[in-house]
């Protein structure tokens, strides 16, 4: 099966400009969670969908940041305009509704390396 | 004061060593534990859940304390392939919000 598919896997972009992130997440899977991992802030959950719904989006950093789930099988992260200290790797990740907590309960994708220049 | 902290390491042992990992959390009302480990530039991927009783998988021992808030991850005779940062994580009321920590770095060497 399937995991979760993020991409891009790396982008490089320069400082202003408009950065789109986008996430499948495993089939059926009603939660969504976009996070973010830095050297300095480790990983932070920015924001998570439940059902296609923004659930909590007080992890976004600012209004530069936007996160949309337009269907159960795709979802955008956008920042816009970038700027270096965005740089980072962007984890999505998904997982099903009323999980066991012993279960594999939180899937990650790979990530998707981003660098601001 | 951080949702959830860990001690950053690296924790530098020799093959066959036990090694001991500790987290505390802010939030009394978290419900759900768990650690998870992440490969040098790999996602994290669940290693075990926390319960209240303790519970081991093989090498490895969790242990929960509700009362001190706090966690801990046991793994005894440590193997080179252990070598990983090992994050804490706390589910935030219920709300399938995980918390993670950042992270503990484990190198085992020969």
């Amino acid at each position: 099966d399937a995991g979760v598919i993020q991409s891009p896997r790396h982008e490089v972009t320069e400082m202003g400009q408009e950065v789109t992130l986008r996430c499948k997440p495993i089939s059926g899977h009603d939660y969504l969670f976009w996070y973010r991992q830095t050297m300095m802030r480790g990983l932070e959950l920015l924001i998570y969908f439940n059902n296609n719904v923004p659930i909590d989006d007080s992890g976004m950093p600012e209004d530069r940041f936007s996160a949309k789930m337009p269907n159960a099988s795709f979802s955008t992260l956008k920042i816009q305009p970038s700027e270096p200290r965005d740089s980072a790797v962007y984890f999505c990740a998904s997982s099903p509704v009323g999980w066991d907590p012993s279960g594999n309960t939180i899937y990650f994708g790979e990530g998707s390396w981003l660098t601001v220049v | 004061r951080k949702e959830v902290e860990q001690d950053p390491g690296p924790f530098n042992v020799p093959e066959g060593a036990t090694v001991a990992f500790n987290c505390t959390y802010s939030n009394s009302a978290s419900q759900s534990f768990f650690w998870y480990r992440q490969d040098c530039r790999k996602e994290p991927k669940l290693l075990m859940s926390v319960y209240s009783s303790g519970n081991e998988d093989g090498r490895f021992t969790a242990q929960l304390n509700r009362a001190s808030q706090y966690i801990s991850l046991l793994i005894r005779d440590s193997k080179l392939s252990d070598s990983a940062t090992y994050l804490c994580v706390v589910e935030m009321d219920s709300s399938y919000k995980l918390i993670f920590g950042s992270g503990t770095r484990l190198l085992v060497r020969p």
